[in-house]
């Protein structure tokens, strides 16, 4: 059973049309969540961590938030340069105190 | 700004010979870790390293890896006798302490033909 599930998996948007990608898990004793984005053939670049329900993080159009048992990444007023895969990842006691347990991750197209 | 760099960017390899994949993580990180992602699939953990030793390892991570920090800077990941299946992109991370991001370097994909 997947631990993060994470949807949808592909999301086209047009240039202006925000939205929200969502990151569900299943872990017990989550010790932090984290969002990073990857481009193609490239390493994930770390975007926020969240540690705990309520808690919100902001940075130009993007904007995290964590609930006990998802978290949502909103996109607002997109543009084509914020096309990228998004990946979710949780630190857990469940899953391993020291590593980070990827989902499979949403694949943003914005099209100008 | 501070970056994890990895060598080679790409290697290709035979089956059964052994590569050696190497990164240099942020100066004054403590923790290391390997993961890799198969093509189309998620990234998955390897290994993680603290304190000069393994402090975790995947189902993946077998006696055919292993991993050394031969002195400050580097931290490589060495696999003995390559498969047709470990062709992947490996990703090395770092982090300053637990619970925090991690960054992580450009890859090197690795092909076995």
């Amino acid at each position: 059973e997947d631990q993060v599930t994470q949807s949808p998996e592909a999301l086209r948007l047009q240039e202006g049309e925000s939205s929200s990608l969502n990151c569900s898990y299943t872990v017990s004793g989550l010790r932090g969540l984290f969002w990073y984005r990857q481009d193609p053939g490239k390493g994930p670049e770390f975007l926020f961590t969240l540690y705990s329900a309520g808690e919100e993080k902001e940075k130009e159009r993007l904007k995290a938030t964590l609930t006990k048992k998802e978290s949502f990444l909103h996109i607002t007023a997109p543009k084509p340069e914020d096309s990228a895969t998004y990946l979710c990842a949780v630190q857990a006691s469940q899953t391993g105190a020291n590593n980070l347990f990827f989902g499979t991750g949403t694949r943003l197209t914005v099209i100008p | 700004e501070p970056e994890v760099t990895q060598t080679p960017s790409h290697q290709v390899t035979q089956m059964g010979q052994e590569v050696i994949l190497r990164c240099v993580p942020i100066s004054n990180h403590l923790y290391f870790y390997w993961y890799r992602q198969i093509l189309g699939q998620k990234v998955e953990f390897l290994v993680s390293f603290y304190n000069n030793e393994i402090s975790e390892k995947s189902e993946i991570f077998d006696d055919q890896f292993s991993v050394e920090r031969p002195d400050g800077s580097n931290f490589t990941l060495k696999i003995r006798s390559t498969k047709l299946e470990d062709s992947a992109m490996y990703f090395c991370a770092s982090r300053y302490k637990m619970n925090t991001e991690a960054f992580f370097g450009q890859g090197t994909r690795l092909t076995v033909v």
